[in-house]
């Protein structure tokens, strides 16, 4: 059992540039989501999904793109990279949408856009 | 719109020292509030989940509180250890069952 992983851990990107930042988990989670984590702030949510097939917009949707084709994966898109989206990117999951449910956090994915 | 903070941002202690975390929020309708530690390079990993209804949780040493009309809650760590140096993070649900979350306190316990 893995929990939840995230690849690549580091990268960097030139502006301009597109990369999908992958997310898996294999606990049949139902809920996942994506959040980033800027110095001094708290961790923001980018996009969430609460099945396979959905999914909805967070609190700092624009830039990114999601899809939930299986339960196990969520990869997240940037479309066209600014230096505004140098961040720590973590996934999460849980077995539902819920206030009480525990979330799952994968290891982060560090992205420098140069 | 609920806003969490948490100061301060980075506290040092010496080991075996009694410690408190302090987390406030604006909107005391909560449904419960959450503790989080984050380690370098790491996930975070969920700590303590205080209900709406409860004042308080434990687990080994660590104790939350929860004051829903001051909206405050502390995380109280007994007898620090080095193992314990870590960021600590509290987060509440919205209405829509999204966390809001603190900014965290980076914790060093010097041995």
């Amino acid at each position: 059992n893995a929990g939840v992983t995230q690849t690549p851990k580091f990268q960097v990107l030139k502006t301009g540039q597109s990369m999908t930042l992958q997310c898996a988990q294999d606990m049949n989670h139902e809920y996942m989501s994506w959040y980033r984590q800027d110095p001094g702030m708290g961790l923001r949510l980018i996009h969430y999904s609460v099945g396979a097939g959905i999914t909805d917009q967070g609190e700092v949707p624009n830039g990114y793109n999601v899809s939930r084709s299986t339960t196990e994966d969520f990869p997240l898109r940037l479309l066209s990279a600014a230096p505004s989206q140098t961040s720590v990117y973590f996934c999460a999951s849980s077995y539902v949408r819920s206030s009480t449910d525990t979330q799952y956090f994968g290891p982060g994915t560090r992205l420098t856009v140069l | 719109k609920q806003e969490v903070t948490q100061i301060p941002a980075a506290l040092s202690v010496p080991e075996g020292e009694n410690l408190v975390l302090n987390c406030s929020f604006t909107d005391s309708a909560i449904y419960n509030l959450q503790w989080f530690r984050q380690d370098p390079g790491k996930g975070l990993t969920s700590l303590l989940l205080i209900q709406s209804s409860q004042r308080e949780q434990t687990s080994g040493r660590l104790n939350a509180s929860l004051d829903k009309s001051s909206g405050r809650s502390t995380l109280y760590i007994a007898a620090s250890q080095p193992g314990d140096s870590a960021t600590y993070l509290c987060a509440v649900p919205d209405s829509n069952y999204q966390l809001i979350w603190g900014a965290g306190t980076k914790l060093i316990i010097k041995p």
